[in-house]
């Protein structure tokens, strides 16, 4: 069964300092991969999303995700956090081969940044 | 568009009370998700549609819970009767399978609170 693993549960950080969040995933065939952000009591929103081509992604709000298919990773960076990157962030994984679009969720990673 | 509508946004009950959720889909989307989302689980998958069938009910905690989709643009989650561990946001979100974007898009959730 496909999963997804994110390791870091909860990171504090300072304004302006580098983001990087884990994300590993299980499933041995082609995926789409994807990052969301909830916002402190809004709804998921996508930040950036993976299905072929250059493994470097870049999102909204200058987020950027790397897949590297060897490691079966597709980490969540930003060079400089802002105080309002504070939220909840959310891997994801559909495997390629499903026609439903069901997408599993990690665990999300609570990222508080100081000002 | 007005994207994925959830009603009501919030929703204070009794226990033993029935609570019915209701969820637009985005037009032309043909899928759509129930999901749970607590401080102890994270989001939990509790059902999806494609095609306004359901496909996978495996994460509907008991038989308390209950969903319909009676046509593309509509569907409801009910819970009868409701415990006060049902407390949650509950989101929906709905995704067109028929495109190479699996990517969901959330409504707004409704945040449950049984008394």
């Amino acid at each position: 069964a496909q999963s997804v693993s994110q390791h870091n549960h909860h990171v504090i950080l300072s304004e302006a300092a580098s983001l990087e969040l884990g994300c590993n995933y299980s499933y041995g065939g082609t995926v789409n991969l994807f990052w969301y952000v909830q916002y402190p009591g809004q709804h998921l929103q996508l930040l950036l999303k993976y299905f072929s081509g250059d493994p470097l992604v870049k999102g909204i709000k200058g987020f950027e995700a790397e897949f590297i298919k060897s490691k079966f990773s597709f980490n969540l960076r930003k060079p400089s956090v802002q105080w309002s990157d504070t939220a909840e962030y959310f891997c994801a994984v559909n495997a390629g081969s499903s026609n439903t679009g069901k997408l599993i969720f990690g665990q999300g990673t609570t990222l508080q940044v100081k000002p | 568009d007005a994207g994925v509508i959830q009603s009501p946004r919030h929703e204070v009950t009794e226990m033993g009370q029935e609570v019915t959720l209701r969820c637009k889909p985005i037009s032309g989307h043909n899928s759509l998700f129930w999901y749970r989302q607590t401080m102890m689980r994270g989001l939990e998958l509790l059902i999806y549609f494609n095609n306004n069938v359901p496909i996978d009910d495996s994460g509907m905690p008991e038989d308390r819970f209950s969903a319909k989709m009676p046509n593309a643009s509509f569907s409801t989650l009910k819970i009868q009767p409701s415990e006060p561990r049902d407390s949650a946001v509950y989101f929906c979100a709905s995704s067109n399978t028929g495109l190479l974007n699996y990517g969901y898009t959330f409504g707004s959730g409704t945040r449950l609170t049984v008394v």
